[in-house]
């Protein structure tokens, strides 16, 4: 079955580096990737989706890779700030209309 | 901005009870999406829903769920008689559109918080 693996353990970061989180699956080829924003008690938010035909997406300070051979994206946070703390979920959508859900990995940006 | 709103926030109900979440998605959009979430666990899909009728069905969507969409604006996600195990966060969403080239992005809403005691 296709699995979505991310780093489940919380990742600390100080102000104003780079996080960098990763996504890897398997036993599929998606289309595209996406990548949503969760805050605790609330709904994913999504953020930004790379097809598998682009390398890489940027929206502000975020950026998205996309590598089919390694079958992994990198999601990365430039200038981060502590507003940015929260869980970052990774997703793709299979060929029979459903989106699934990596496990996600929790930010911590230390001020 | 358009959102996806659902009722109620929090549902507190004894083991054995009936249970109907509500959700009304945006106003556009085509696809809807239940998706629960146990504390501390991933975003889990339980089922889509297009034209009326489940489009996709995870096995957790046994027969104690069904959904409906019982007028043009409000889908409802029922558990028939709800187990402990039942406890979760549950998600509705809706997308202008399913899989496809053009991609499916899902706006969620809140999500109601559903406590089987």
């Amino acid at each position: 079955s296709q699995k979505i693996e991310q780093n489940s353990e919380a990742l600390n970061i100080q102000e104003g580096k780079t996080a960098t989180l990763t996504c890897n699956y398997t036993n599929y080829s998606p289309a595209y990737l996406q990548w949503y924003r969760q805050d605790p008690g609330r709904g994913p938010v999504f953020l930004l989706l790379i097809r598998e035909n682009e390398k890489e997406k940027r929206k502000e300070r975020l950026k998205v890779t996309f590598d089919t051979t390694l079958k992994q994206s990198l999601f990365h946070i430039t200038a981060s700030q502590p507003a940015d703390s929260a869980t970052y979920l990774c997703a793709f959508a299979n060929r029979d209309d459903k989106i699934i859900f990596g496990k996600g990995t929790r930010l911590h940006i230390l001020p | 901005e358009p959102e996806v709103t659902q009722t109620p926030s929090h549902q507190v109900t004894q083991m054995g009870q009936e249970v109907i979440l509500r959700c009304v998605p945006i106003s556009n959009h085509l696809y809807f999406y239940w998706y629960r979430q146990i504390l501390g666990q991933k975003v889990e899909f339980l089922v889509s829903f297009y034209n009326n009728e489940i489009s996709e069905k995870s096995e957790i969507f046994d027969d104690q769920f069904s959904v409906e969409r019982p007028d043009g604006s409000n889908f409802t996600l029922k558990i028939r008689s709800t187990k402990l195990e039942d406890s979760a966060m549950y998600f509705c969403a809706s997308s202008p559109r399913g899989v496809g080239p053009g991609a499916n992005v899902l706006t969620f809403g809140a999500g109601s918080r559903l406590t089987v005691l």
